[in-house]
């Protein structure tokens, strides 16, 4: 298995408040995502990485931003949580970012906005 | 632009009977296919993948693909389900934008019953 590690990997929280979720990897993969996972929707792209402070908006990133300050860690932060927010969160990394190239995913946060 | 459509979003199997998931795409790009397999309170796991060469594809627990460039398809089949098949089937093709992140389908459910 992929050595990577989200936390927490539960959080009940409430409407308006800032949340932290984190993704480190063991790897050193120069990629790395985040997506959230809904019923019916399946795994849709948050923002991604492709190196330490190099990030970009994915498919879904309103109300979302992420950081990278060392290759390891990849933080992403909802600043006020909404209802809307309540997913689940996977983290994937990737060595290269090539097409070809396998993304393995974390185990998942699991998020609750009340 | 890249998608996948899964159809069924539930599939029930006997045990030891054919398994097929299906899965077209639309890719204005040479594809490259995946398919990922999620057990509950887990994350994703590569069941295999498609980038170039042979067309049928080989994978874990049994599994396998076949790449069909003419009916735009790569579904997914085993010859005789387990009971440790019972999971959620996602396909997902990468993209060449966003970080060459993963565009999923909505998944598949699949039940097999004794």
């Amino acid at each position: 298995d992929a050595g990577i590690t989200q936390s927490p990997r539960h959080k009940v929280t409430e409407t308006g408040t800032p949340v932290t979720l984190r993704c480190h990897q063991t790897e050193n993969h120069r990629y790395m995502y985040w997506y959230r996972q809904d019923p019916g929707h399946g795994l849709r792209l948050i923002h991604y990485s492709y190196g330490v402070k190099d990030t970009d908006k994915g498919e879904v990133s309103d109300g979302y931003s992420v950081s990278r300050s060392k290759t390891e860690d990849f933080l992403l932060t909802l600043e006020s949580a909404t209802s809307s927010q309540t997913s689940v969160y996977f983290c994937a990394i990737s060595e290269t970012g090539a097409r070809s190239d396998t993304q393995y995913f974390g185990p998942g946060t699991r998020l609750t906005v009340l | 632009a890249q998608s996948v459509t899964q159809l069924g979003s539930h599939v029930s199997v006997s045990e030891g009977a054919l398994v097929l998931l299906r899965c077209n795409y639309s890719s204005s790009v040479p594809p490259y296919l995946f398919w990922y397999v999620q057990y509950p309170n887990q994350g994703l796991q590569l069941l295999l993948k498609y980038t170039t060469g042979a067309t049928l594809v080989k994978g874990i627990n049994g599994f396998e693909a076949e790449f069909k460039k003419s009916e735009t398809s790569f579904h997914l089949t085993k010859p005789s389900a387990h009971m440790s098949d019972a999971a959620e089937y996602f396909c997902a093709v990468r993209t060449n934008q966003a970080g060459t992140a993963l565009i999923f389908g909505k998944g598949t459910t699949l039940s097999v019953s004794s």
